[in-house]
Formats: C-alpha cells, sequence, structure tokens
C-alpha cells in the first residue's frame, strides 16, 4: 500500500531557529496536508495543499506541495515553546473517501526555551 | 476544543477481554472516522461511516468492528484483545462540505492499555 516517509523522526530546536521537514511518497497525490498533535491531544489541521506547486502559509508556517505530487515540505520560523508537539503528513487522492487519509509517521518536535 | 467527544479516555484490560470506545461527531457531521495510533505505527486508518453506512476500510483487524448510529455517534468494538491492541484510538469526523478536502476534526482519543 502506499506509505509515507516523513523525516526527521524527531528534532531539538532552540527557540527562534526555523524548523524544516518533509514528507516523501513512492506514489503520486491530489492532496497535501499537514497536521499538529499537541501533547494529550488529537491532531489539528496545519495546512492543506491541492495543488502540484502550491506554495501556501499559515503564519509563521509554510508548506509546499511538491511538483511531482510525491512530496511536500512544512517549514516553522522563528520557533516558540508552543510549536512542540508531533506534526503529521497526509497525503489523499481524488475519488477517494478522507478515509483514504495516509498519515507519515510525524516529526516530534521540542523546543529549547 | 474540536467539538468531537469520545469516551472513555483512557481504558485499562486484560487480554482476551472486549471493550467499546464511544465517539460522538461535532454538531452537523455526518461522517465518522476511526484511527489507531501506536508508537511505532503513526496514525493508521482503521474505519469510515457516513451517515450511518460503512464507507471506507482500511486496517481493521477481524476483532474490530463499529457502527454509526441513526444519531450519529459511533462506536468501535475491540474484542479477544492482544497486548499489541494497546494504543491511542482516535475518532475524527468531518462535515459534508469538506468531502475530498481532507480536513478532519479529531477527538482527544482513547488510550487503551491491555495487560
Amino acid at each position: 500500500g502506499q506509505q509515507l516517509n516523513q523525516s526527521p523522526q524527531s528534532m531539538f530546536i532552540q527557540e527562534g531557529e526555523d524548523v524544516s521537514m518533509n514528507c516523501t511518497s513512492s506514489s503520486i497525490f491530489n492532496t497535501w496536508l499537514w497536521y499538529k498533535q499537541d501533547p494529550g491531544e488529537g491532531p489539528v489541521l496545519l495546512i492543506a495543499l491541492y495543488k502540484a506547486g502550491e506554495l501556501t502559509s499559515n503564519g509563521r508556517l509554510t508548506a509546499q506541495f511538491g511538483i511531482t505530487r510525491k512530496d511536500s515540505f512544512l517549514n516553522i520560523s522563528a520557533s516558540i515553546p508552543s510549536d512542540v508537539g508531533i506534526y503529521f503528513c497526509a497525503g489523499q487522492n481524488y475519488g477517494g473517501s478522507q478515509g483514504n487519509l495516509i498519515f507519515g509517521k510525524g516529526t516530534k518536535l521540542s523546543v529549547k526555551p | 476544543d474540536s467539538g468531537v467527544t469520545q469516551t472513555p479516555k483512557h481504558l485499562i484490560t486484560a487480554t482476551g477481554q472486549r471493550v467499546t470506545l464511544r465517539c460522538s461527531p461535532r454538531s452537523g457531521d455526518l461522517s465518522v472516522y476511526w484511527y489507531q495510533q501506536s508508537l511505532d505505527q503513526g496514525l493508521q486508518f482503521l474505519i469510515q461511516y457516513y451517515n450511518g453506512e460503512e464507507r471506507a476500510k482500511g486496517n481493521i483487524l477481524e476483532r474490530f468492528s463499529a457502527q454509526q448510529f441513526p444519531d450519529l455517534h459511533s462506536e468501535l468494538n475491540l474484542s479477544s484483545l492482544e497486548l499489541g491492541d494497546s494504543a491511542l484510538y482516535f475518532c475524527a469526523s468531518s462535515p459534508r462540505t469538506s468531502v475530498n478536502t481532507g480536513e478532519l476534526f479529531f477527538g482527544e482519543g482513547s488510550r487503551l492499555t491491555v495487560l
């Protein structure tokens, strides 16, 4: 089945630093999404990308839908302590129900004040 | 607060037992999804219901079953539990208007520990 390779698995950074994480797949997706899971909570949608090459921002977050449709990256600028959590990428194809979201295994972000 | 309610938050049980996890979707959402999150497997899709009907099935074991009731709440039944079933089980819902957008609203999860 389809699998997403998300990297890095974990990051430990200093407050104020920029963060970059990415997700790759062996097959194409029509939609790429990035979710964040705070400790003790369920994942929350951060950014959704629907077009190859699309670059979308949400505050300090920027995500891109790769041209090949097989990858996506998420950047966080000027990290703050509340950025701590697990970031998941997810891919989806048209025609599938949202139950066919394929999630990466997550990038665990720790921020040192 | 996503508006999705899951109970119980924590559950400890023994191998061989059966448990039921409950989910109330956001008001007005017709779709309910169940995901399993374990440390080494990330978020695994189990099953989706739409307005009471099964819509999609993922990596759900035969020992597991689910249903969605007329009031749209859903239950996930896990039977003949094994140690490896210990995980966080998430329920998510989505509005009709977000079909195919990938936007899911997750509950806080039910943590199942099988001893």
